[in-house]
């Protein structure tokens, strides 16, 4: 069975850095396209980043220079480090799989003074 | 990024065929088609249709999707209350090299 376990939200200050976890299992991230997808309070879905199996990565403007994905493939986890945090990045932040097939739970992240 | 047209909301009632749509362009729905996605509150996204019109294993067969050009459609017949939901279309858009998602339709069932 696919699983995707996430980690990491957290209350932080502006310009602050924080880093995501999104565990897998029953599968394996280096062969596997993998993304990280957030939704801001009141608003819908928006695109933040993604991982080709080959370990190109795309991000979204918005978080160009900011934030890097990556994988551990000895841990099986996905990541996204996030620096230079803002007060619009808060959001629910969910790593996914694929073209959308499995989703983490999703985890908070609050930028905040 | 530029995102992809849906309806904020669509309201039918029970029983009844609502249908959902989602519009971009030739390098995003038209190229590749389009996913969709429902978001209940307090849950991650499900997938109700991958980008080839596929449906998972679970899925109602009383949902259906579809395209045309660049719209993608999303059907739901026999409504029932539990189909009341937010749903969102996504597709990969080959120009930006991002993927897009639309804003959204909430779907109301009366």
């Amino acid at each position: 069975e696919v699983q995707l376990v996430q980690s990491g939200g957290a209350l932080i200050q502006p310009g602050g850095s924080l880093r995501l976890s999104c565990a897998a299992s029953g599968f394996t991230v280096s062969t596997s396209y993998l993304h990280w997808v957030r939704r801001a309070p009141g608003n819908g879905l928006e695109w933040v980043s993604s991982i080709f199996s080959g370990g190109h990565t795309f991000y979204a403007d918005f978080v160009k220079g900011r934030f890097t994905i990556s994988r551990d493939n000895t841990r099986n986890t996905l990541y996204l480090q996030m620096n230079g945090l803002r007060a619009d990045d808060t959001a629910i932040y969910y790593c996914a799989r694929e073209d959308w097939q499995d989703w983490g739970q999703g985890t908070m992240v609050t930028v905040s003074s | 990024q530029a995102g992809l047209t849906q309806p904020p909301s669509v309201s039918k009632d029970l029983r009844q065929t609502a249908t959902l749509t989602c519009t971009g362009n030739s390098n995003n729905v038209g190229h590749q088609g389009a996913a969709w996605l429902q978001l209940h509150q307090g849950h991650p996204p499900k997938l109700l249709f991958d980008r080839g019109n596929n449906r998972p294993s679970g899925i109602s067969e009383r949902i259906s999707a579809s395209r045309s050009g660049d719209t993608a459609s999303l059907t739901i017949t026999g409504l029932q209350p539990e189909d009341e939901s937010d749903y969102y279309c996504s597709a990969w858009d080959s120009t930006l090299n991002a993927w897009v998602f639309g804003g959204g339709t909430k779907l109301i069932v009366l």
